[in-house]
């Protein structure tokens, strides 16, 4: 069974600064990756995906993944506070059975 | 932008009722799905559908039944509730097409006392 964790469980930042947070699973026939934020009380919603290596660039957000290393991330440039909320990485190998990371809360002080 | 909608929003149950949870898409996904979100577990697949007709298990589908009558609707049936499925609920759809992104609904907070 596909395991995915994240790190760091929590991280607080300053307003402006670089985020970078991280995922890691264990199949390397997984095909999909992508990133959620959830907002307290709310929805996960999808940020950013990606299904080849490199990196793909999105506004202040930017993927990057390594299936060779079973790795993937998530950048975040010039910190907002309301980018606080909690980080969830998902991985599927299929587009049918989804797996998510427990997440990674993230506060982002002005 | 993709709508899920989910019925009923909190629910307080007894432990041997039976809850049924509901979900409602718009989008003509084909894929639907239930997740559980506890502190310290983040979210667990349940069971997810291909589309009208099929349910399938995903990763701790003991004590849940799923049911998907038409392309919008999925329900999630618990027929003897126990304290241990207290959470919160949260149902997605999505589609292998593009980008495969799924879209949640807003949540279902149960309790069951």
């Amino acid at each position: 069974q596909q395991k995915v964790q994240q790190s760091p469980e929590s991280l607080i930042v300053p307003e402006g600064a670089m985020t970078s947070l991280n995922c890691t699973f264990s199949d390397s026939a997984s095909q999909y990756f992508a990133w959620y934020r959830q907002h307290s009380g709310k929805a996960p919603k999808a940020l950013m995906s990606i299904f080849s290596n490199g990196e793909k660039e999105e506004g202040r957000f930017t993927i990057h993944l390594n299936k060779a290393s079973l790795h993937f991330s998530l950048h975040i440039r010039d910190s907002q506070p309301s980018d606080s909320a909690l980080y969830l990485c998902a991985v599927s190998m299929g587009y049918q059975n989804f797996y998510f990371g427990k997440g990674t809360s993230l506060t982002v002080i002005p | 932008e993709a709508a899920v909608t989910q019925s009923p929003r909190n629910k307080v149950a007894v432990t041997g009722g039976k809850v049924t949870l509901s979900c409602n898409q718009t989008n003509n996904h084909n894929n639907m799905y239930w997740y559980r979100q506890d502190t310290g577990h983040g979210l667990r697949l349940i069971h997810y559908s291909y589309g009208a007709g099929s349910t399938e298990k995903g990763d701790i589908p003991d004590g849940y039944k799923a049911s998907r009558p038409s392309q919008e609707n999925f329900s999630l049936i618990l027929e003897l509730a126990t304290p241990s499925q207290t959470s919160v609920y949260f149902c997605a759809s999505g589609d292998r097409l593009g980008d495969a992104e799924q879209f949640f609904g807003p949540g279902t907070r149960l309790t069951v006392l």
